[in-house]
C-alpha cells in the first residue's frame, strides 16, 4: 500500500489565486481530514470528512473547501489564497474509529503564497 | 484554543540517556495519543493511551497517563541519533483530535 499520498510537495501561489491539494489513500479509511502546521504551533484541523459524501469544519476551516466523492480522494481547495495561508499541510487518514484512532499522515504540501 | 501544551519545548539529550516529555490537557479526553515528525516529514503514531489506562508501553516508549492532573509523559529509554525529531501529543475528545505545539528532541551521538 502507498498510504497516504499528498500531492504537489511544494507550491508558491500568488495572493488571489486558487488551487486545490490533493489527497489519497489506498487503506478504504472512512476517515479523512486535513491539517495545516505552522512554526512554533501545533497541527489545526481544517476539514474533515467521515465518509464519502460527507464533510465537516474544523477548527479553521476559512478560506477552504473540500469535497469526498469517493472514499480515496479528498482534496483541499483554495478559493483564493492569501499570505496567512502560507503552511504546511498535512492530509491524514483512519478508520472507523475515526479522531479516537491512530491517524495516517502524508508527507506534506508545503503552500507559499505571495 | 483547546490545544495542549508540552514541556519542554526543546530537549537535548546525550545517546543512551532516557527522554521524558510532558504534555498537558484542558479537556476531558477520550483518549491521548502521541506523534513523532521528522524534520519535513509527516507525522507517525507512536501510542495511543485511554483514558481508563494509566500506563502503556511499546517498545523503548512508555507512556503515562493522569487524568486528574490532565496530564502525560512520554519516556524514550536509552535513547538513540534516529529518536531525533519533534514529538506530539494529541488529545482526543468530543469529536476532535487536538495537537500540542510538540517538543523538540535531539539526541546526540
Amino acid at each position: 500500500n502507498a498510504g497516504v499520498t499528498q500531492t504537489p510537495k511544494f507550491q508558491v501561489l500568488k495572493t488571489g489565486q486558487s488551487m486545490t491539494l490533493q489527497c489519497a489513500q489506498d487503506m478504504n479509511h472512512e476517515y479523512m481530514s486535513w491539517y495545516r502546521q505552522d512554526p512554533g504551533m501545533g497541527l489545526r484541523l481544517i476539514h474533515y470528512s467521515v465518509g464519502a459524501g460527507i464533510t465537516d469544519q474544523g477548527e479553521v476551516p476559512n478560506g477552504y473547501n473540500v469535497s469526498r466523492s469517493t472514499t480515496e480522494d479528498f482534496p483541499l481547495r483554495l478559493l483564493s489564497a492569501a499570505p496567512s495561508q502560507t503552511s504546511v499541510y498535512f492530509c491524514a487518514s483512519t478508520f472507523s474509529g475515526g479522531f479516537f484512532s491512530e491517524q495516517f499522515f502524508g508527507p506534506g504540501t508545503r503552500l507559499t503564497v505571495l | 484554543s483547546q490545544q495542549g501544551e508540552e514541556d519542554p519545548q526543546a530537549l537535548s539529550i546525550q545517546e543512551g540517556e532516557n527522554a521524558t516529555m510532558n504534555c498537558s490537557y484542558k479537556t476531558s479526553i477520550n483518549n491521548l495519543q502521541w506523534y513523532r515528525q521528522n524534520s519535513g516529514r509527516g507525522l507517525v503514531h507512536l501510542i495511543l493511551i485511554r483514558s481508563n489506562e494509566r500506563e502503556k508501553h511499546s517498545g523503548r516508549l512508555r507512556v503515562t497517563l493522569d487524568t486528574s492532573k490532565k496530564s502525560s509523559s512520554l519516556l524514550i529509554t536509552a535513547s538513540r541519533a534516529a529518536d531525533t525529531a519533534s514529538y506530539f501529543c494529541a488529545e482526543t475528545s468530543g469529536s476532535r483530535l487536538t495537537f500540542g505545539e510538540g517538543t523538540q528532541l535531539t539526541v546526540n551521538p
